[in-house]
């Protein structure tokens, strides 16, 4: 069956970063789209971006380029999302989410990690 | 890319309907039969309920339903169940230089 299996929680001190992994099974993982989401405290779901698995090549939405990063391991079937410079608004849970897309049309998630929590306090 | 817009909270009482309502642009919504709708129960992950505005991923039971008219998409829950108290969000595609939008979110409340 499909799984997205994501690191565990992290807390962090501003101006650091952190590195979340998003491990998938039980499908082939170049097949779909990767998807990032973010969810703050209390607050809705925010597309970050996507990453094909294909090519490696990221696409990241508005208000998240600059210190935000996706990456894959083709070999360990694994997508990353690293935060540098961290402060605390990126205090939030942070889910990977398979991606059904057509070219590069993402249409909707059909398989979600657990969530990552990262924590950004001094 | 502004969040499409959904009311903050619906209720109603077991074995009732309710229907909630997502209200987009031409540019995302209203352009696109890319919308879907996601269950999310607290503490937990997403859940795909709808996708392509209608359709059902195997295993949401039918109960669930889904439909769009120009910029508004809606999913309607009917014989409501203490299981569907939850949070829901809708999404669409939005173009290729947008990509993709969620809503504000409903909070479902089963009295």
């Amino acid at each position: 069956q499909v799984q997205l299996v994501q690191s565990g929680s992290e807390l962090k001190k501003p101006g650091a970063s952190v590195k979340v992994s998003c491990k998938a099974s039980g499908y082939t993982f170049t097949s779909y789209a990767m998807n990032w989401v973010r969810q703050a405290p209390g607050q809705g779901l925010e597309w970050m971006g996507w990453i094909n698995t294909n090519t490696g090549n990221p696409t990241y939405a508005q208000g998240f380029t600059g210190r935000f990063v996706f990456s894959l391991d083709t070999s360990v079937s694994t997508a990353y999302l690293q935060i540098s410079s961290l402060k605390a608004e990126d205090t939030a849970v942070y889910y990977c989410a398979r991606g059904e897309s057509l070219g590069l049309a993402i249409i909707y998630f059909d398989y979600w990690g657990q969530g990552t929590l990262v924590t950004v306090s001094s | 890319q502004s969040a499409l817009t959904q009311p903050p909270s619906a209720s109603g009482s077991p074995g009732q309907s309710v229907t909630i309502s997502c209200t987009g642009t031409s540019s995302d919504v209203g352009g696109y039969n890319y919308v879907s709708w996601y269950q999310q129960h607290p503490g937990k992950a997403p859940k795909l309920m709808i996708y392509e505005v209608s359709k059902r991923p195997s295993g949401v039971p039918d109960r669930f339903s889904g439909s769009k008219s120009g910029n508004t998409a809606s999913l309607t829950v009917s014989g409501l169940q203490a299981e569907d108290e939850a949070d829901y969000y809708c999404s669409s595609y939005a173009g290729s230089n947008n990509l993709y939008v969620f809503g504000t979110g409903t909070k479902v409340t089963v009295l």
